[in-house]
């Protein structure tokens, strides 16, 4: 079964320097999205994507955090100067083009931030 | 205020038998779906079962069925006979209006299975 893969599984960078997390989602997919879980609390929506533009964003994803699709297969997401607090599991999933279907979601990349 | 609400933050069923987590939600739009997902302790979230707000029969997918009670914005899980691989975390989640838009997940259940 198709699933959706996230490198690496875990990073640890320091802080003020930029990480980039990798997804390839599912190949039929159209719409991507990530989300972030700090331990022990509940997963929370970053940002969708979609035909190649961002649909949607939540308060959380401001100026610092940016996505790209740059070669029709990865999505990526950048944190440009990490903080303490961002240091959480980071899922991405992707969902199909009809309606009503589940997002599937990554295994997830642990980010530590020292 | 919450949109999705797990009110259970820890549950113990004894194998083989059922469980109910509940949960419930709100929205205004007429539009939407609700989700169940598993998230061991290893970390992946595991989709288990989808209910559209237009269903007419709850959803069912093998041991789970979702108990949908749309006057009273509830959508509890239903886990029949329990396996001790039944133990971890479960997030209802909900998808507002069309279907690409995000998804809020609730704080979850903690589930336990004992012998």
């Amino acid at each position: 079964e198709p699933e959706v893969t996230q490198t690496p599984s875990h990073q640890v960078t320091q802080m003020g320097q930029e990480v980039i997390l990798r997804c390839v989602p599912i190949s039929n997919h159209l719409y991507f999205y990530w989300y972030r879980q700090i331990l022990g609390q509940k997963v929370e929506f970053l940002v969708s994507f979609y035909n190649n533009e961002i649909s949607e964003k939540s308060e959380i994803f401001d100026d610092q955090f940016s996505v790209e699709r740059p070669d029709g297969s990865n999505f990526t997401l950048k944190i440009r100067s990490t903080k303490l607090e961002d240091s959480a599991m980071y899922f991405c999933a992707s969902m199909g083009p009809d309606s009503n279907q589940p997002q599937h979601f990554g295994d997830g990349t642990r980010l530590s931030i020292l | 205020a919450q949109k999705i609400t797990q009110t259970q933050p820890g549950m113990f069923v004894q194998e083989k038998e059922a469980v109910t987590l509940d949960c419930t939600y709100d929205t205004s739009d007429p539009s939407y779906g609700l989700f169940w997902y598993k998230q061991p302790s290893s970390g992946e979230m595991i989709f288990l079962i989808y209910q559209g707000s237009y269903d007419q029969q709850n959803a069912t997918e093998g041991r789970y069925s979702l108990n949908f009670q749309k006057a009273r914005k509830s959508a509890n899980l239903v886990i029949s006979a329990s396996q001790l691989g039944d133990s971890a975390m479960y997030f209802c989640a909900m998808r507002e209006g069309p279907s690409g838009y995000a998804l809020n997940f609730g704080k979850g259940t903690s589930l336990l299975v004992t012998p």
